[in-house]
């Protein structure tokens, strides 16, 4: 049973307007979440992150909203690129240190259409 | 820096063959990782080291071997690869304290 969720495969937005990307997580312990982007033939590279004792977190176009209550994250683009168009996994673990393992949902495909 | 090098970056194999996918790393991380990517499934950790000479298992270590020697490589062993094993896997390391993971490029490996 994936212990992190992404129910969206795949999303379309017009260059411009939010992009909103969703993730929802089942193990109360997860306490620190992660975005990581994933352009095709390269690896994922990390985009933002949010820890557990804050609910935002906004870095530019990019923010983190967690809702902990619901075990839910979003993470908004605003605005949308061509160049953000990309896979975006949402990944979690139990702690804050490299040496917790980090569970990766099995992403979205972003496609921002100019 | 280079960051990450994976190699190769695709590698076609027969049933019953073993390979070694190579991963270094010219940032002095401790950690170390090896996943794999497969349609709707995500990432999922195959093994993980978080320094020389220390290895653990992740999610889905069976099939694979690791050994970590020195701090910059973290070799991933197949010793008899079945068709189960085609996927994309990637390397990662980071940072002791930190969870965000730098990933190579990925090799692309087929099982026939």
């Amino acid at each position: 049973d994936q212990q992190v969720k992404q129910n969206s495969p795949s999303l379309s937005v017009q260059e411009g307007r939010i992009s909103i990307l969703n993730c929802d997580y089942t193990n109360s312990m997860f306490d620190y979440f992660l975005w990581y982007k994933k352009y095709p033939a390269e690896g994922p590279t990390f985009l933002i992150s949010i820890s557990s004792i804050k609910d935002k977190n906004e870095d530019g176009r990019f923010t983190v909203f967690l809702n902990k209550s619901a075990k839910h994250l979003s993470l908004h683009i605003v605005p949308s690129q061509p160049g953000d168009s990309a896979v975006y996994f949402c990944a979690a673990s139990a702690g804050r240190t490299s040496y917790d393992k980090v569970i990766f949902g099995p992403g979205t495909s972003l496609s921002v259409i100019p | 820096n280079a960051g990450v090098t994976q190699t190769p970056k695709f590698q076609v194999l027969k049933t019953g063959q073993s390979m070694t996918l190579q991963c270094a790393q010219d940032m002095n991380h401790e950690y170390m990782s090896w996943y794999r990517q497969d349609p709707g499934m995500g990432l999922r950790l195959i093994h993980y080291s978080v320094g020389a000479g220390i290895t653990d298992q992740g999610e889905v270590p069976n099939g694979y071997n690791v050994s970590r020697s020195t701090t910059e490589d973290f070799p991933l062993r197949l010793l008899s690869a079945a068709p189960s094993q085609t996927s994309v896997y990637f390397c990662a390391s980071s940072y002791s304290g930190d969870p965000e993971a730098f990933f190579g490029q990925g090799t692309r490996l087929t099982v026939v």
